[in-house]
């Protein structure tokens, strides 16, 4: 069964320094989005991308942000200048259709920890 | 506010007996409504969608009920397993967002004793 797949499964990293993290959706969704999990906390939502732009975004995601999709199969994010905060479970999720009512299939996430 | 609210404590029951958990939001007119199960360092796994105009739907021993005037949604487990113990999350897509983007709760956790 096709599965959305994220790597690396945990990065650490010194607080100032950028990280990408990269996932690959499942090859015939739409929409794609980012979401973070802090430890012991809800499931927030980040971005969703639609058509090769963002279509929304929530206040987290701010400007040391941004998601790209560089070829037909990943989906990365990118934290310029990262944070202690910024410390938490990463997950990438994609939706076949229109992305408006269905299902999301999520990865299995990226443990950021900044230091 | 909007609010999603679910159990935090734990729900504790013996293995074969029926897990009920509540999902609660306030100033939220979602469209529809998902569970998803969601295992230690783990992704959440999809489990069920429920739409505003549907009142119960029913997947193998799971269920999911949906009162758009109580503003709950009730998720049952029958016949419940050791291997049903997890995370259950509720999740709303909200009316006024076009982009599928889903509001989670806290979850609750669910351990099911043998």
């Amino acid at each position: 069964e096709p599965e959305v797949t994220q790597t690396p499964s945990h990065q650490v990293t010194q607080m100032g320094q950028e990280v990408i993290l990269r996932c690959v959706p499942i090859s015939n969704h739409l929409y794609f989005y980012w979401y973070r999990q802090i430890l012991g906390q809800k499931v927030e939502f980040l971005v969703s991308f639609y058509n090769n732009e963002i279509s929304e975004k929530s206040e987290i995601f701010d400007d040391q942000f941004s998601v790209e999709r560089p070829d037909g199969s990943n989906f990365t994010l990118k934290i310029r200048s990262t944070k202690l905060e910024d410390s938490a479970m990463y997950f990438c999720a994609s939706t076949p259709l229109e992305g408006t009512s269905y299902e999301q299939y999520f990865g299995p996430g990226t443990r950021l920890t900044v230091t | 506010s909007q609010k999603i609210e679910q159990n935090s404590e734990a729900l504790n029951i013996q293995e074969g007996k029926t897990a009920t958990l509540t999902c609660n939001y306030t100033n939220y007119s979602p469209a529809y409504l998902q569970w998803y199960r969601q295992d230690p360092g783990r992704g959440p796994v999809f489990l069920l969608l429920i739409r505003e105009n549907e009142k119960e739907k029913r997947k193998e021993r799971l269920k999911v009920t949906f009162d758009t005037t109580l503003k709950q949604s009730l998720f049952h487990i029958t016949a419940s397993q050791p291997a049903d113990s997890a995370t259950y999350l509720c999740a709303l897509r909200s009316g006024s967002s076009n982009t599928g983007k889903l509001i989670f709760g806290q979850g609750t956790t669910l351990q099911v004793k043998p």
